[in-house]
């Protein structure tokens, strides 16, 4: 079975700084990986995906992600954050083999961001 | 406008009532999904369908229920078995099953 963490529960950064949410996977195989982005109250948005290929994918808002298969890793990274980018932050995995589809996702960061 | 709607946006029952919770989506999409968000918990499978009349049970599928009878409806419903039904619910669909899921915007679910 997938699994996946998001080591930092909170971060906080100041506006116009860079940005790094870490993200960490356990799967046999290579996984499909999601980050996606809630308001609160919300549903959830897709930022970026990665199936196969290169493993620098470009997202929405300004977002990237790398996925590094020795690290077992998929990183988002934003070089310059918003205010309106303060929000809760999802890493997310699907198996990409076997008869069962499921998508798994971690527990969440939280980011704030300051003026 | 292609989405995702569920409904209600808020729903308030009694402990021991049976509610169910509507998702819609016009996107067309084969696969639909329930999960369940407690804070800091991040999301849980409840169920998914891949397809007309088919579902599977997630990994919390215990006191809740769901049907698949059209391509554009999931229902769930949170039924008095379920111990601690107080939670956030998405509903979400994707194209097939090994793709992307798009989500609705929750039912904030509230059982006094």
């Amino acid at each position: 079975a997938q699994s996946v963490t998001q080591p930092d529960i909170h971060i906080t950064v100041s506006e116009g700084a860079s940005l790094e949410l870490r993200c960490n996977y356990s799967y046999g195989a290579t996984p499909y990986l999601f980050w996606y982005v809630q308001s609160p109250g919300q549903g959830l948005q897709l930022l970026l995906k990665y199936f196969s290929g290169d493993t620098l994918v470009q997202g929405i808002k300004g977002f990237e992600a790398e996925f590094k298969r020795s690290q077992s890793s998929f990183n988002l990274r934003k070089p310059s954050v918003h205010w309106s980018d303060a929000a809760e932050y999802f890493c997310a995995v699907g198996n990409s083999g076997g008869s069962n589809y499921k998508l798994t996702f971690g527990k969440g960061t939280l980011l704030t961001v300051n003026p | 406008d292609g989405g995702i709607t569920q409904s209600p946006k808020y729903l308030f029952r009694k402990e021991g009532q049976n509610v169910t919770l509507s998702c819609e989506q016009n996107l067309n999409h084969d696969a639909m999904y329930w999960y369940r968000q407690d804070p800091g918990q991040g999301l849980r499978l409840i169920y998914y369908s891949q397809i007309v009349n088919d579902f599977q049970k997630g990994d919390i599928a215990e006191g809740y229920s769901v049907s698949r009878e059209k391509k554009e409806s999931f229902p769930l419903t949170v039924t008095s078995a379920q111990k601690n039904p107080t939670a956030f619910y998405l509903c979400a669909s994707s194209p097939s099953l090994r793709t992307e899921a798009f989500f609705g915007q929750g039912t904030r679910l509230t059982v006094v």
